[in-house]
């Protein structure tokens, strides 16, 4: 079974630019959830799906964080216009409902610097 | 404010040794427990979990207490291996929302 994915792995940017990532969640998980990490801090909640439809976006920093998620199944994160403080390893997770067990599988991060 | 607090950001330990990492949170309404096991450059991996109307959960050389007067969790690695080099988060969740709040991570060397 194939695990969370995430496109890209790394990607440089400069201020003022557009970058969309892309997280493709383990297939039949109807939770889909994307999560940040500054540099040394905690892994930040930003959204949650389920299915296509957002469930809480409580941790979207701003309205130049746009997250989709068509037809329930891939998510795109689009950042514009990238700002300095964006930086960080964006992770997607994923899990399903299933009763007596609620962890979250995540992908192996993005790494997005923005210069 | 920061719900999940993992106040040690470092931990070094002989192999064969005990590893304790230590969790506190400050939100009662907190009823599930996840401990994450990150490797460089990869995504944070389930470890074990724990429910709030249990104290204890064990699977293999990994166990979870809770204490839930004291609003800590901590996680025990026993016999410690070099593999088991990494930075483990703590994670708190409230049923019915579906949010891991996370703290800041602890990173684990295990000393050959």
């Amino acid at each position: 079974e194939a695990g969370v994915t995430q496109f890209p792995s790394h990607s440089v940017i400069e201020k003022g630019q557009t970058v969309t990532l892309r997280c493709d969640p383990i297939s039949g998980h109807d939770n889909l959830y994307w999560y940040r990490r500054v540099m040394g801090k905690e892994i930040k909640f930003l959204l949650h799906f389920v299915k296509e439809s957002k469930q809480d976006e409580s941790g979207m920093p701003n309205n130049r964080f746009l997250a989709e998620r068509t037809g329930g199944t891939y998510s795109t994160l689009k950042v514009q216009p990238a700002e300095l403080e964006d930086s960080g390893v964006y992770f997607c997770a994923s899990s399903q409902f299933r009763k007596g067990t609620t962890e979250a599988f995540f992908g192996q991060g993005t790494r997005l610097t923005v210069v | 404010d920061q719900q999940v607090k993992q106040n040690s950001p470092s931990l070094s330990v002989q192999e064969g040794r005990i590893s304790i990492l230590n969790c506190d949170y400050t939100n009662s309404m907190f009823d599930y427990f996840l401990w994450y096991k990150k490797y460089p450059a990869e995504g944070p991996t389930f470890l074990i979990s724990i429910s709030s109307i249990k104290d204890k959960n064990e699977d293999g050389r990994f166990t979870v207490f809770l204490n839930k007067s004291a609003k800590h969790l901590s996680l025990h690695i026993v016999p410690s291996q070099p593999g088991d080099s990494a930075v483990y988060f703590c994670a708190a969740l409230r049923s019915g929302t579906y949010k891991y709040i996370f703290g800041t991570g602890t990173r684990l060397k295990v000393l050959a």
